[in-house]
């Protein structure tokens, strides 16, 4: 079936430092969302994105952290400077139509902040 | 606020056995209710949905799910599990009323015995 990549599969950064996550989202899917589960925790929405905009975004969502997806390329999530508390596993997923449920996930970014 | 409880973190269960995963829900509106599986190594993948109308919805590979809107209940079942069903399933909620958000239970850890 349609896959969502995310690369990379695992990031260790120091703390500070910026990270960005990268998310190839289903070639005909027009809303794209991440999503964060901090381990042993349950997952926790982020953000949503359509038409080159933030549609919706949590309180999880800092002002440290971004999002794009330049020229229909990679959609990627970007936190600077990273800090200890954003140690996860962040999940990109997207979808075809708005506010259906129906979402392909990718298998995870884990990323680890020292 | 809207919540989803799974109460039971493991279940474990023999090939060959029936199986009910438990899904509890809180919002005051119309839900939309979904079950997504994890195998391991793989993103999450949809197993089945509910918006309206008959309250069980079958799902793939011979899940099905009931929705129950006097016990918030939207529970998952299966009549004779395999090896294979070994994975973390979660139950999740998206409201009706035009917001974004999944929001995910903690997830049930299923083994199932050969």
């Amino acid at each position: 079936g349609p896959k969502v990549l995310q690369i990379p599969s695992h990031q260790i950064i120091d703390m500070g430092q910026m990270v960005t996550l990268n998310c190839d989202p289903v070639s005909n899917h027009l809303y794209f969302y991440w999503y964060k589960q901090i381990l042993g925790q349950q997952m926790e929405f982020l953000v949503n994105f359509y038409n080159g905009k933030v549609m919706e975004k949590s309180k999880l969502f800092k002002d440290q952290f971004s999002v794009e997806r330049p020229d229909g390329s990679y959609f990627t999530l970007k936190i600077q400077p990273t800090a200890l508390e954003d140690s996860a596993v962040y999940f990109c997923a997207s979808s075809r139509g708005a506010n259906t449920g129906q979402l392909y996930f990718g298998e995870g970014s884990k990323l680890t902040v020292l | 606020a809207q919540s989803v409880t799974q109460p039971d973190a493991r279940v474990t269960v023999s090939e060959g056995a029936s199986l009910q995963l438990r899904c509890k829900y809180s919002y005051s509106g119309t839900p939309y209710l979904f079950w997504y599986v994890q195998y391991p190594r793989q993103g999450l993948q949809l197993l089945l949905k509910y918006y309206s109308g008959d309250p069980v919805v079958q799902g793939v590979n011979g899940f099905e799910a009931e929705f129950s809107k006097s016990n918030s209940s939207f529970h998952l079942r299966k009549a004779s599990v395999h090896w294979s069903d070994s994975a973390v399933y979660f139950c999740v909620l998206s409201a009706s009323s035009g917001s974004w958000q999944l929001i995910f239970g903690s997830g049930t850890q299923l083994t199932v015995m050969p």
